[in-house]
């Protein structure tokens, strides 16, 4: 069974361009969520879908951020225009239906760099 | 706060030494769950503790909850280099998953 996928793993762009992440959860899991860790802190959650549902979301920092699930599968978070404070590990995980009595699986992450 | 409070924040022992990490909260739980993360990589699930458990064992890794104290623990016996990472334990209630701050453990060879 092929896990949590994330591309790219890094990416540096210039303060004021767009940067679009991606996430191929595991097959079957219908919860995709996206969390973040700055350096040294803690790990932020961003949102929650539930197939293509955004069903939390709260955690979105601002609205530079927009994320998408298009037919409950893949799902894309894109940052525009970036900023320096958005710079950090960009997490995605999925889970099982009921997800909350699982273990999330985590891709590698995206090590976002903006300059 | 949400989110569980991991102590200590570093850790540092010599290979073959048990480490005991342990982590506090505030809210009411569904279950705890303990992630690891090695440098540079994603996190990895380790244990999931439910509410109405008190311990939990997974090869060298022991978890117990304590939901009237609302703290846990994670001792990894018999520690080796490998495990060098940090460690996070998450709270599961009836929002997405609550990260602390997390645990930084060194295993010295």
């Amino acid at each position: 069974e092929a896990g949590v996928t994330q591309f790219p793993s890094h990416s540096v762009i210039e303060k004021g361009q767009t940067v679009t992440l991606r996430c191929d959860p595991i097959s079957g899991h219908d919860n995709l969520y996206w969390y973040r860790r700055v350096m040294g802190k803690e790990i932020k959650f961003l949102l929650h879908f539930v197939k293509e549902s955004k069903q939390d979301e709260s955690g979105m920092p601002n609205n530079r951020f927009l994320a998408e699930r298009t037919g409950g599968t893949y799902s894309t978070l894109k940052v525009q225009p970036a900023e320096l404070e958005d710079s950090g590990v960009y997490f995605c995980a999925s889970s099982p239906p009921m997800g909350f009595n699982y273990g999330y699986t985590f891709g590698s992450g995206t090590r976002l760099t903006v300059v | 706060s949400q989110q569980g409070e991991e102590d200590p924040q570093a850790l540092s022992i010599q290979e073959g030494e048990n480490a005991t990490m342990n982590c506090s909260y505030k809210t009411s739980i569904n279950n705890l769950q303990w992630y690891r993360q090695n440098s540079g990589r994603g996190l990895v699930h380790l244990i999931l503790i439910r509410s109405n458990e008190r311990e939990k064992h997974s090869g060298r890794l022991r978890v117990t909850l304590d939901t009237s104290k609302k703290s846990s623990s994670l001792l990894i016996t018999a520690s080796r280099a490998a495990d060098t990472a940090s460690y996070f334990c998450a709270l599961s209630g009836n929002t997405p998953l609550v990260f602390g701050k997390g645990t930084r453990l060194s295993v010295i060879a």
